[in-house]
């Protein structure tokens, strides 16, 4: 079955880029069932989506992040990645990509990767 | 965005009781093709979300049939008919019709 796996710096300095990228295994990420997501959450808090890419390459992103994120794809690699520029010690958090279906159970995020750790501190 | 508020934020259970949780929207969820986008996810201690339910009330592959959801419009409702000691988490109601995705803030559900 497919899994995810995120990778990735777990400290960045503020002011810097966060680039975390999602490996995709057991299935090909060029399906297209399915939009590729980041989701991330604060330690102790709820979970906020930062946006989704479908394999196109069109995007869809948080308007509260939307001019610090960037996230592509590399059907390539099967592999999905995510830019968050400017960064500050609000974006610490755990992140976790995830997949969001188009088939039967669309708007469900069906598969999710264990989540990264990133830590912005200098 | 479409504010999502849960209730309780915190539910003890006794073990093989039922346990429910409150999802409101602030506005409808019902999407111009006609469907809802409302999604359950639990996320035990130091684990990743699990979808358990999508589209309201349809229960994800391998999710115990002891979890339904129900609900329309702005209400939704998660019910656990008996919970096991595996149940434990918090769970997560999701909407996925309008732009930005957006999540409850959560319930814990612990045993008493």
């Amino acid at each position: 079955q497919v899994q995810l796996q995120e990778s990735g710096p777990g400290l960045v300095k503020p002011s810097q880029t966060l680039s975390l990228t999602c490996t995709v295994s057991g299935g090909s990420i060029s399906s297209g069932s399915y939009y590729w997501s980041w989701i991330r959450q604060p330690a102790g808090k709820g979970l906020e989506w930062i946006g989704r890419i479908y394999t196109s390459g069109s995007t869809n992103y948080n308007p509260s992040l939307k001019s610090r994120v960037t996230i592509s794809v590399d059907t390539s690699k099967n592999q999905f990645s995510l830019k968050l520029s400017s960064v500050t010690a609000a974006d610490t958090a755990v992140y976790y990509c995830a997949r969001e279906s188009l088939r039967s159970e669309r708007g469900g995020m069906d598969v999710w990767g264990q989540g990264t750790t990133v830590t912005v501190s200098s | 965005d479409i504010v999502m508020t849960q209730t309780p934020l915190s539910s003890p259970v006794t073990l093989g009781q039922p346990a429910s949780i409150s999802c409101r929207s602030s506005q409808s969820l019902v999407h111009s093709d006609g469907n809802t986008y409302l999604s359950w996810l639990q996320q035990r201690p130091g684990q990743p979300p699990r979808l358990l339910i999508y589209k309201i009330s349809n229960r994800f592959s391998g999710v115990p049939d002891r979890f339904s959801g129900s609900g329309a419009g702005t209400d939704f409702t998660l019910k656990i008919s008996r919970v096991e000691a595996e149940d434990v988490g918090v769970y997560y109601c999701m909407q996925a019709t309008q732009f930005p995705w957006t999540f409850g803030q959560g319930t814990k559900v612990e045993i008493k």
